[in-house]
């Protein structure tokens, strides 16, 4: 059964602080891994997609790496615009059309 | 601003009732999902669609009924629900099944009386 963790489960920075947020998985056979951000009481927005070891992206303030076991989510100087949930979803190649998510990290940046 | 529209964005509604939600997108993908949402908690799979077939139901009660009239609507048909069925009904479109990267709407918030 795939499974996705992050951890930490909640974290509090101060505008400018650096940090980083990590997404531990288990899945048979990656397709891709997914970083989304969500706004309270809206839907997901789709940030990232990791498809192997090694492989980085990046947009604005955030960068997205990837290991065998894990992916972090490096966020340089954020400012309180980013505060929001981050979602982390895995999805198998022999399971198309279905993503695990972990239970996400909620960001908050203190100005 | 998001390229999946969702309509009612609230709806309130008593256990005989019966409502639809509504999901539209515009980007010419062929596959379109229906996901749950609790408080706190990921979005929860419930039905996929690829190219206006059912392809995944995840044991979804009856009492929610998906539909999907063309390639560019998504339909979720509610009756007889229960109050623990109260949540954040997201709809998301990806180019095709296999691709994975989900475009979701803003949700449709639901409160069963």
């Amino acid at each position: 059964e795939d499974q996705v963790t992050q951890s930490p489960e909640a974290l509090r920075l101060q505008e400018g602080e650096s940090s980083s947020l990590n997404c531990s998985y288990t899945v048979s056979g990656l397709r891709g891994l997914f970083w989304y951000r969500q706004d309270p009481g809206k839907g997901p927005e789709f940030l990232f997609t990791l498809y192997s070891a090694g492989e980085e992206k990046e947009k604005e303030r955030l960068k997205a790496t990837l290991t065998k076991k894990e992916s972090f989510l490096h966020i340089t100087a954020p400012k309180p615009e980013d505060s929001a949930t981050y979602l982390c979803a895995v999805q198998a190649r022999t399971n198309a059309g279905k993503s695990t998510f972990g239970d996400g990290t909620t960001l908050t940046v203190k100005p | 601003d998001t390229e999946v529209t969702q309509t009612p964005k609230h709806l309130v509604m008593g256990m005989t009732n019966k409502k639809s939600l509504k999901c539209e997108q515009h980007m010419g993908h062929r596959a379109m999902y229906w996901y749950k949402q609790k408080a706190k908690k990921p979005p929860e799979l419930m039905f996929v669609y690829s190219y206006e077939k059912l392809s995944i139901n995840e044991s979804v009660p009856s009492r929610f009924s998906p539909e999907c009239p063309n390639s560019s609507l998504l339909n979720l048909h509610l009756h007889a629900l229960q109050p623990e069925d109260s949540a954040l009904y997201l709809c998301a479109s990806s180019q095709v099944m296999v691709t994975g990267e989900l475009f979701f709407g803003e949700g449709s918030r639901l409160t069963v009386l």
